[in-house]
């Protein structure tokens, strides 16, 4: 398993700011994942995030609106830009333990983020 | 991936055992199936995994079939600490693109 956590736990941003959201392992992690959940919803990956390339984002969603940093193999960004209201959301980072055997992912705590 | 169909939510009181059966009948012979649980306020964590018969952890129990078209989360004696949501995904052995649906809201009373 893998120890993950996130900064910040939770924020109140203004409409039009960009917040970064960050995410640490403790241990190195080639694989590491955002993924988005609306209120009262399910998770909804947003892009996948290797080490050494860009980011690879998921239909509906951009890298202008969601950029993606992943520095080296136990840290990695993510930038909500240009908030609106509808970006309310939690945000969690996720990555992949264990390269052989069926897919299995570890969360973090998400960040919990509300724009007015 | 494999479109999976769960219960939107169950009742339980504690110390009883929990059954939350997931439908995929168009599950691919390489899919495994996986069950993640998910706290207010947390992220999901991993629980259990399967591809055929039963697999038995600390946590929980998975049952699945001949036919692989459905599975079933079992939950040995609850306890209120057990209320949560439960996800069951469907997914190639390192296909990495997690796919959650509604999930399973438990609630446990005592």
């Amino acid at each position: 398993s893998a120890v993950i956590s996130q900064k910040p736990s939770r924020d109140i941003c203004q409409r039009g700011t960009s917040l970064t959201i960050q995410c640490q392992v403790d241990s190195q992690v080639t694989m590491m994942f955002w993924y988005r959940q609306q209120p009262g919803q399910s998770l909804t990956l947003i892009a996948t995030a290797n080490q050494g390339s860009e980011a690879t984002y998921e239909s509906g969603f951009v890298i202008d609106k969601f950029p993606i940093s992943r520095p080296n193999l136990t840290f990695s960004t993510l930038t909500v830009s240009n908030m609106s209201p509808e970006d309310s959301s939690i945000y969690l980072c996720s990555v992949e333990i264990g390269a052989s055997g069926p897919e299995t992912q570890y969360f973090g705590p998400g960040t919990r983020l509300l724009v007015l | 991936l494999a479109k999976t169909t769960q219960p939107i939510s169950m009742d339980s009181y504690e110390g009883q055992e929990v059954n939350i059966t997931c439908s995929h009948n168009n599950i691919a012979t390489n899919d495994y199936i996986t069950w993640y649980q998910q706290f207010p306020s947390q992220g999901p964590r991993f629980i259990i995994q399967g591809y055929k018969t039963k697999v038995t952890n600390e946590v929980a129990s998975l049952f699945i079939p001949a036919d692989r078209k459905s599975s079933t989360l079992s939950l040995p004696r609850v306890s209120l600490s057990d209320t949560a949501v439960y996800y069951c995904l469907v997914g190639a052995y390192n296909d990495y693109k997690l796919s959650f649906g509604a999930g399973t809201t438990v609630t446990v009373r005592a």
